[in-house]
């Protein structure tokens, strides 16, 4: 499975974007991104899936070079409710699902 | 939007005790998985079911843990003798299918303390 690297933590403020980058550099050419949310004593919630280029939903985009050794998650306008952990994770779309969460990285939203 | 939920969302126990987390998955999911997290560290993989049998496990689910789907909606996490370290939150999951190219969704979690 490809190694996964984000930055620890970040800071930001209510209203801003958030762009939370992670790097991936020996992606495989079968393996997807995916990214996950989990706040304080809750399970992971899955947020946004992507092979290439731009993926977008109602909670997030996902930008993804065409090299794809990085990916980069988009939170438009956080609230203090983005407060929390965000996990990037690299797995083929074909494998069992074992999924490998790494650190993270803790979004701190200040008012 | 359907979601996972699990029972009992807290437990205390003694060292030695056996322990049953319960689960009811998404009512159309067919993958069901266990997964822990030991405060302050990683969220960790323990077991994936399918079909009434264990389809992959980690090292940490040893002789001392086992599962079971006893009836159409309940999957169990049974933890025989409990240890210190076994104290976790322990997070229930489902899916539709088995990789992953399905979304996986986790229920609230049950936090286990062991005294």
């Amino acid at each position: 499975l490809a190694k996964t690297t984000q930055p620890i933590s970040m800071d930001s403020y209510e209203g801003q974007e958030v762009n939370i980058t992670c790097s991936h550099n020996n992606i495989a050419t079968n393996d997807y991104i995916t990214w996950y949310q989990q706040f304080p004593s809750q399970g992971p919630r899955f947020i946004i899936q992507g092979y290439k280029t731009k993926v977008t939903n109602e909670v997030a985009s996902l930008f993804i070079p065409a090299d794809r050794k990085s990916s980069t998650l988009s939170l438009p306008r956080v609230s203090l409710s983005d407060t929390a952990v965000y996990y990037c994770l690299v797995a083929p779309m074909d494998s069992s699902y074992k999924l490998i969460f790494g650190s993270g990285t803790r979004l701190l939203v200040r008012p | 939007e359907p979601e996972v939920t699990q029972t009992p969302s807290h437990q205390v126990t003694q060292m030695g005790q056996e322990v049953i987390l319960r689960c009811v998955p998404i009512s159309n999911h067919l993958y069901f998985y266990w997964y822990r997290q030991i405060l302050g560290q990683k969220v960790e993989f323990l077991v994936s079911f399918y079909n009434n049998e264990i389809s992959e496990k980690s090292e940490i689910f040893d002789d001392q843990f086992s599962v079971e789907r006893p009836d159409g909606s309940n999957f169990t996490l049974k933890i025989r003798s409990t240890k210190l370290e076994d104290s976790a939150m322990y997070f229930c999951a489902s899916s539709t299918g088995p990789t992953s190219g399905n979304t996986i969704y986790f229920g609230e979690g049950s936090w286990l303390t062991v005294v």
